[in-house]
């Protein structure tokens, strides 16, 4: 079966730093395009950043760039997500999630990972 | 960015009857690469439709989809108890990628 199983949840102050980590099983995780997409409490779905199989090509959103940095170890089958600067406003459940690529979007998605930027 | 605006916010059915979602993009993507997804409280979303109208593996054949351009539609023929959730529309055809705000569908 194919899971995805994330790092636990952590509380950290402003300005702080993180890093995020997400394992993967069941599947051939070094030829997937893999996604963090986060969620603030009660609030809808935002994308974050994606990396391609060979981390030959890396994408961020505007509101992340320069602080988060995506990565993976495909030997370990492991994707993570190094976050610094963390603000008020990165308080969110991230989730990483598996890409197909082509017609098919995020498919199996991990339970989430709890942020509490606070001080 | 594709801004993706769903309605109505929230939708107030009974079990039995029919739920049509709506989703609308500032601008068309490439590929008709439109996604629904499904998210009930504390869990992770799951994808329902892609390709605007194609279910994804495992969902009934009570949930159907249709919609090119800027304008798609998720459409529930027949609300089941497990149905009442939030639903995001998504598209993944133009970067950066963007999700809806969300429809809840709630039990009336």
């Amino acid at each position: 079966d194919v899971q995805l199983v994330q790092s636990g949840g952590v509380l950290v102050q402003p300005g702080g730093s993180l890093r995020l980590s997400c394992t993967a099983s069941g599947f051939a995780f070094s030829i997937y395009w893999m996604h963090w997409v986060r969620q603030a409490p009660g609030e809808g779905l935002v994308w974050v950043a994606h990396i391609k199989g060979d981390a030959g090509e890396i994408h961020y959103a505007d509101s992340v760039k320069g602080r988060f940095t995506i990565s993976r170890d495909n030997a370990k089958n492991t994707l993570y997500l190094q976050m610094h600067s963390l603000r008020d406003e990165d308080t969110a459940v991230y989730y990483c999630a598996r890409d197909p690529v082509g017609s098919i979007p995020c498919d199996y998605w991990g339970q989430g990972t709890l942020v509490s930027v606070s001080s | 960015e594709i801004l993706l605006t769903q309605s109505p916010g929230t939708l107030s059915l009974s079990p039995g009857e029919r739920a049509t979602l709506s989703c609308r993009a500032s601008q068309t993507f490439d590929n008709n690469y439109l996604a629904w997804f499904q998210q009930k409280p504390g869990q992770a979303p799951r994808l329902v439709i892609h390709s605007a109208s194609s279910r994804a593996t495992g969902i009934p054949d009570r949930f159907s989809a249709s919609g090119s351009g800027t304008d798609f539609t998720l459409t529930i023929s027949r609300l089941e108890p497990e149905d009442f959730a939030v639903y995001y529309c998504h598209q993944y055809g133009t970067p950066p990628w963007t999700f809806g705000q969300g429809t809840k569908v709630e039990i009336e």
